[in-house]
């Protein structure tokens, strides 16, 4: 069955950026939006972002200025790029499939997160 | 953006009680919401998609219902595993959105 893992760095100094992957095993990228979503200690979920697997992207307003989320397709990844960070995005990240499709007239119906990572905390402190 | 306000923060139940949580959102995003259950320390795990479509292997005392601004989750009869954070999530074709969640405890 797919399996997301995260991985990146735990601790992030102040204005730094943030750089995390997420490897998809058991399944392909292809096909698919790939989503990041954080939730700070203590707190509720937030999505960042997403990417499909050709290229398309929408991110969080609120985030859309710090953030680059990219694919791999040839190793099976989804990497997140958060820019000039600060204590506030202190979080557990987590990476997630959207189990949406399109159809034959090429409109994308979208649907839930089916699947998620086990997720990575990241601090921000110096 | 779509804004997603669930009801309430915090539920406190026994085992075998019905519950409900509701969940709004800001306009109206047709069916496309889910209900996630969420434990400490792990990822979140989906329980409902399309606002009332049940995912495999999740349990029938869940039930998911409502559609265009207004849902709705019932466990019909709690039992101890349900005790857990449950988040709503809207996800029509331009954005995605979380609601702050209800934590069902003792």
């Amino acid at each position: 069955q797919v399996q997301l893992q995260e991985s990146g760095p735990g601790l992030v100094k102040p204005s730094e950026t943030l750089s995390l992957t997420c490897s998809v095993s058991g399944g392909s990228i292809s096909g698919y939006y790939w989503s990041w979503i954080r939730q700070p200690p203590g707190k509720g979920l937030e999505w960042i972002g997403y990417m499909y697997y050709s290229g398309r992207t929408k991110y969080n307003p609120s985030l859309k200025s710090r953030v680059i989320i990219s694919i791999n397709t040839s190793k099976n990844q989804v990497s997140l790029k958060l820019s000039s960070v600060t204590a506030a995005d202190t979080a557990v990240y987590y990476c997630a499939r959207e189990m949406g499709y399109y159809d034959s007239s090429d409109y994308y119906d979208p649907d839930a997160f089916d699947i998620w990572g086990q997720g990575t905390m990241v601090s921000v402190s110096s | 953006d779509i804004q997603m306000t669930q009801s309430p923060s915090t539920l406190s139940a026994s085992v075998g009680d019905r519950v409900t949580i509701t969940c709004r959102a800001s306009e109206s995003i047709s069916s496309w919401l889910a209900w996630y259950q969420q434990k400490p320390g792990k990822a979140p795990k989906l329980l409902i998609s399309k606002a009332s479509s049940l995912e495999s292997g999740v349990p029938s005392r869940f039930r998911g219902s409502g559609s265009g601004t207004e849902f709705t989750l019932s466990i019909s009869s709690l039992q101890p595993d349900d005790f857990a954070t449950y988040y709503c999530q809207q996800y029509n074709p331009y954005s995605r959105t979380f609601g702050q969640g209800t934590k069902v405890e003792i």
